[in-house]
């Protein structure tokens, strides 16, 4: 079974430009979320999507957004770049949707944004 | 919100012997502990979790123990190896949203 697939694994773009990052859950994992992985920060929260609407949000601006699309797939945009977005942003996928225990979440390897 | 605070931030360990990785965690409403093994260039990767009800999970040489009165749980690694060389996380879990700890750089010499 194929894993999480994050495309592109790298991205260049400058200050105040937008990107959108993909994401393709395993298969038969509905739930998808996002985290933002930087040196200072960690690894932190973004949003997770589960059967194509966001049912939870970490602390972050508006200018973050996703979507999920029917099939789970899943899209994050980040708009008006700035130079501290430059990050790891990983995704990770759970078979069940549902805010309980026994959801795992899978990573991807992840995206690696650089803002210039 | 969730609050993980994860200790050391770096070990180094003599191949062979064992390593303790320690984490806290503020809500007691948390109820799901996964820890997560993350090389360089790749995303983490599971390999051990524990749920609440729960005290101690062991897989080969892989342990995660939980106190919940504590709010504390931890990892260890027993006959640690050179590929255990990695950079660990510990998470505790509230409503699905995973609170990581701020990561531990594990170095096993030979």
């Amino acid at each position: 079974k194929a894993g999480v697939t994050q495309t592109p694994r790298y991205l260049i773009k400058t200050r105040g430009q937008q990107v959108t990052l993909s994401c393709s859950p395993i298969s038969g994992h509905r739930s998808v979320s996002w985290y933002q992985q930087t040196p200072g920060q960690g690894l932190q929260f973004l949003f997770e999507y589960f059967s194509e609407t966001q049912r939870n949000k970490g602390n972050f601006p508006g200018r973050f957004s996703g979507r999920q699309f029917s099939n789970s797939r899943s899209e994050m945009n980040v708009s008006t770049l700035e130079l501290g977005d430059s990050a790891l942003y990983l995704c990770a996928s759970s078979l069940v949707g549902q805010p309980l225990a026994k959801n795992i979440q899978y990573f991807g390897a992840g995206t690696r944004l650089s803002v210039l | 919100g969730e609050n993980v605070e994860q200790h050391p931030s770096t070990l180094s360990v003599q191949e062979g012997d064992s390593a303790v990785i320690k984490c806290t965690y503020s809500d007691s409403a948390s109820n799901y502990f996964p820890w997560y093994k993350q090389e360089l260039g790749k995303g983490p990767q599971l390999i051990i979790d524990i749920r609440s009800n729960v005290g101690e999970k062991k897989d080969q040489r892989i342990a995660v123990t939980l106190n919940k009165t504590a709010k504390h749980f931890s990892l260890h690694i027993t006959e640690t190896q050179p590929e255990d060389s990695a950079v660990y996380f510990c998470a505790a879990s509230l409503w699905g949203k995973l609170q990581f700890g701020a990561g531990t750089q594990v170095v096993v010499t030979p």
